[in-house]
């Protein structure tokens, strides 16, 4: 496979429950990040792993753990989590270490993302 | 956080039309990128630009970043039902913050 994929594709879940999304990137990049897209809301940045390890946590509540095991892999893990975390949760990776600092100037490839609905 | 304010939201044409979206914030950003969402998909990069008063050209469509670099354009020539979707503008520098999108549908 080429670029990047993500499983499940779809998930639902209840509030108890405990599952991970699974991201793998075929493109030897060094950053991957994890994405939540709401309806009509920006994408919000939630995890950076540069050179696997992490550089950003943007406020995200300790229901959502990511786990870089290696470069090409990233896990987010759920658990407990609201209704209100239904959305699409999407990987990107890039080439450059994320303290470059040319995040406009390097390209984001996403996976085709993970549509979670919580119950 | 770099705010980005994308307008319209929803855009709905006939084919053959010409279209226009657009990205604007108060903060002054050293690039701009604008990206494709397709439904069920994630984010394709189309364009970076990086000076102000740039225009680039791909194919059908003419992106215009602002000479202050506070401000974005694209414009969609003769819009073709492959046009559709969500196009988002994205910019920053260690991070990435993105407009909430502008869908765009393309009726045959």
């Amino acid at each position: 496979e080429t670029g990047v994929t993500q499983t499940p594709r779809h998930l639902v879940m209840g509030m108890t429950n405990k599952k991970s999304l699974k991201c793998e990137q075929h493109l030897g990049h060094n950053a991957m990040y994890w994405y939540k897209q709401s309806a009509k809301k920006p994408l919000e940045l939630m995890f950076v792993y540069s050179l696997e390890e992490r550089v950003e946590n943007n406020s995200v509540p300790s229901r959502f753990s990511p786990e870089c095991p290696n470069s090409s892999h990233l896990f987010l893990h759920l658990h407990t989590l609201q209704p209100e975390d239904s959305a699409l949760y999407l990987c990107a990776s890039s080439q450059e270490p994320y303290f470059v600092g040319q995040a406009a100037l390097d390209t984001q490839y996403f996976g085709p993302g993970t549509r979670l609905t919580v119950l | 956080t770099q705010l980005l304010e994308q307008s319209p939201q929803f855009l709905s044409i006939q084919e053959g039309e010409n279209l226009t979206v657009y990205c604007n914030s108060s903060s002054v950003f050293s690039s701009l990128q604008w990206y494709r969402q397709e439904p069920g998909e994630g984010p394709v990069l189309l364009v970076t630009v990086v000076t102000g008063g740039e225009v680039k050209k791909l194919k059908r469509l003419t992106f215009q970043f602002g000479d202050a670099r506070k401000d974005s354009s694209l414009h969609i020539t003769a819009a073709q039902p492959g046009d559709t979707g969500l196009y988002l503008c994205a910019g920053g520098d260690y991070k990435l913050s993105f407009g909430a999108g502008t869908t765009v549908t393309v009726r045959a």
